[in-house]
C-alpha cells in the first residue's frame, strides 16, 4: 500500500543554518500528489507546499521542495532557518490525483531552531 | 472565510466511557476526515465521509464510530476509552473536486484517567 517515510524524528538547528527534512514515499499511482504540512503547537496543521509535477521546484514562505519521481522523494528545504520555523512538519501523499482523497502521512519531523 | 470548529478542545474521560467529539465546517466541503495524532506516529486516518450519511473506514477505525448527520458536521465517538490514553484528534475537510488539499481544525485533546 501507499506509505510515506520521514527519516528524522527530531531535527535541532542553529538559526541561520540550512534546513533539509527528508521525505520518501511508496505508491502505485503515477499521478500522486505530495504535500508538506506544518503544525505549530496549539494551532491547526496547514498546507505549506504541494506538488504532483516531476522535477519541478515548488516554493512557499521561504521553503521549497522538488518532487523526484525517479527516487520517490519530496524533501523540504530552506536556505536559512529562523526561530519561527520551529514546528512539527508532516510529509503526506494523496492516493488519488484527480480529486484529492485520503492522505497518508509520515510520522512527522519536529524541527527546533535555536539561537 | 471558512472555518473548521472542533468541540470540545479538551476532553477528559474515564476508562470505559463512551466519548463523542464534534466537528463543523462552513466551507461547504464534500469530504470530511477524522485523524488521530500520536507522537512519533504521524496522523492516522480513523474515518472519512465523502457526503452526508456516508462513512468510510480508515486505517484506525477499530474502537471508534462516526456519524455524518449533515454535510457540515462529522462526529466521532470513542466507544470505550482506554486507561491512560492520550491523543489529539484532528478533523479535516476538502472539496471532492479540484486539487485543494484538506484543511484542518485545531484538534481535540483527549486524556483518559
Amino acid at each position: 500500500g501507499d506509505s510515506v517515510t520521514q527519516t528524522e524524528g527530531l531535527v535541532t538547528l542553529t538559526e541561520g543554518l540550512p534546513v533539509m527534512l527528508n521525505c520518501t514515499y511508496q505508491t502505485i499511482y503515477s499521478n500522486a500528489f505530495l504535500f508538506w504540512y506544518v503544525h505549530y503547537l496549539n494551532e491547526s496543521p496547514w498546507l505549506l507546499l504541494r506538488s504532483s509535477t516531476d522535477n519541478k521546484r515548488t516554493e512557499h514562505q521561504g521553503f521549497h521542495a522538488t518532487l523526484h519521481k525517479s527516487s520517490s522523494s519530496f524533501h523540504l528545504q530552506k536556505s536559512s532557518a529562523q526561530l519561527s520555523d520551529s514546528a512539527l512538519y508532516y510529509c503526506a501523499l494523496s492516493e488519488r490525483g484527480s480529486a484529492l482523497g485520503r492522505l497518508h502521512f509520515g510520522a512527522g519531523t519536529q524541527l527546533i531552531v535555536i539561537p | 472565510g471558512g472555518i473548521i470548529t472542533q468541540t470540545p478542545k479538551f476532553l477528559i474521560g474515564q476508562e470505559g466511557q463512551k466519548l463523542t467529539l464534534k466537528c463543523q465546517q462552513n466551507f461547504n466541503h464534500d469530504t470530511m476526515y477524522w485523524y488521530r495524532q500520536d507522537s512519533g506516529k504521524g496522523l492516522r486516518l480513523i474515518y472519512y465521509s465523502i457526503t452526508e450519511n456516508d462513512l468510510q473506514k480508515g486505517d484506525l477505525s477499530e474502537g471508534y464510530d462516526a456519524s455524518r448527520e449533515k454535510k457540515s458536521s462529522f462526529s466521532l465517538t470513542v466507544t470505550s476509552a482506554q486507561k491512560n490514553e492520550m491523543a489529539v484528534f484532528l478533523c479535516a475537510s476538502s472539496p471532492d473536486r479540484g486539487n485543494q488539499a484538506p484543511l484542518f481544525g485545531e484538534g481535540t485533546r483527549l486524556s483518559v484517567l
